[in-house]
C-alpha cells in the first residue's frame, strides 16, 4: 500500500513558467515532508522540506505548500529552468524516509 | 569531498554469486540508511542503523540480504545467491539524529547492480 502517492508520472513545462508537482499521503500523523530531485545515474538530492506546523516554506525559486486537511503537498518552481529537468520525489519522514514514485519534470525552451 | 560515498558505482554479476557494497556516510552522521530503486519507482527502504545498531529491516529484505555497520561508521550490504530480480540501484543515505525527525537524509550516488 502506497503511503505517499505522486499520481502524475510526468510533467512538461515551458521555460519561465511555473511547474507544480503534487503529492498525496495517507496518514494524518505524518508531520515532516521533503522533496528530492534526482538526475539519471545519481542519488537523490535534497531540495526543500516542510513541517506540519507550517503550510508554506519557500527557498528561492522553490516553494512547498502543505494542506493537512487534504493530506496533500505541492512543490512550485517559479520560474522553471531547463536545468530543473529531473525526477522529483516527495517523501515523508517517519524515522526513515518513505518516498512516492516520482514525477519526471521536463522544462523545454 | 565530504558527501556520502558508495563503492562500487557499478557491479555486474552472474546469478547465484554473492556481492557486497560499501557505503561511507558523512562523518558526523549517526544514522545510515539503505534503499533500493528500480525503474519507475521511488527509493524503497531496506534497513537503517543508528550508530552500529540496526534498528529496522524492511519486509523487502529477504534473508539473502545482510547489512552491517560494525563501528558505527561505514556500512556494507551483502546479497547472497543473487537473483535477476535483485538488479536495481542500491542507495545509501545518512543523517544526523539529534535535530529531531526533520533532519533530511543525504544520499550517495548509488551502486547499480546488474545480475545476468
Amino acid at each position: 500500500d502506497q503511503q505517499v502517492k505522486q499520481n502524475s508520472p510526468s510533467l512538461s513545462v515551458q521555460e519561465g513558467r511555473i511547474s507544480i508537482l503534487n503529492c498525496d499521503y495517507t496518514n494524518s500523523m505524518f508531520d515532516y515532508f521533503l522533496w528530492y530531485k534526482k538526475y539519471p545515474a545519481e542519488g537523490p538530492t535534497f531540495l526543500i522540506s516542510i513541517s506540519s506546523i507550517k503550510d508554506k516554506n519557500e527557498d528561492g525559486r522553490f516553494t512547498v505548500f502543505l494542506n493537512k486537511s487534504a493530506k496533500h503537498l505541492s512543490l512550485h518552481i517559479v520560474p522553471s529552468q531547463p536545468g530543473d529537468s529531473a525526477v522529483y520525489f516527495c517523501a515523508v519522514n517517519t524515522d526513515k524516509l518513505i518516498f512516492g514514485t516520482g514525477t519526471r519534470l521536463q522544462v523545454f525552451p | 569531498d565530504t558527501g556520502v560515498s558508495q563503492d562500487p558505482r557499478h557491479k555486474i554479476t552472474k546469478r547465484g554469486q554473492n556481492v557486497t557494497f560499501r557505503c561511507d556516510p558523512i562523518s558526523e552522521h549517526n544514522r545510515l540508511y539503505w534503499y533500493r530503486q528500480t525503474l519507475g519507482q521511488g527509493p524503497e527502504f531496506l534497513t537503517y542503523f543508528q550508530n552500529e545498531a540496526q534498528l529496522e529491516k524492511s519486509r523487502l529484505l529477504s534473508d539473502r540480504f545482510s547489512a552491517e555497520r560494525p563501528k558505527g561508521s561505514f556500512s556494507t550490504l551483502e546479497i547472497q545467491r543473487t537473483e535477476q530480480g535483485d538488479s536495481a540501484m542500491y542507495l545509501c543515505a545518512s543523517s544526523l539524529l539529534g535535530r529531531g525527525l526533520g533532519t533530511e537524509a543525504f544520499f550517495g550516488q548509488g551502486t547499480r547492480l546488474t545480475v545476468v
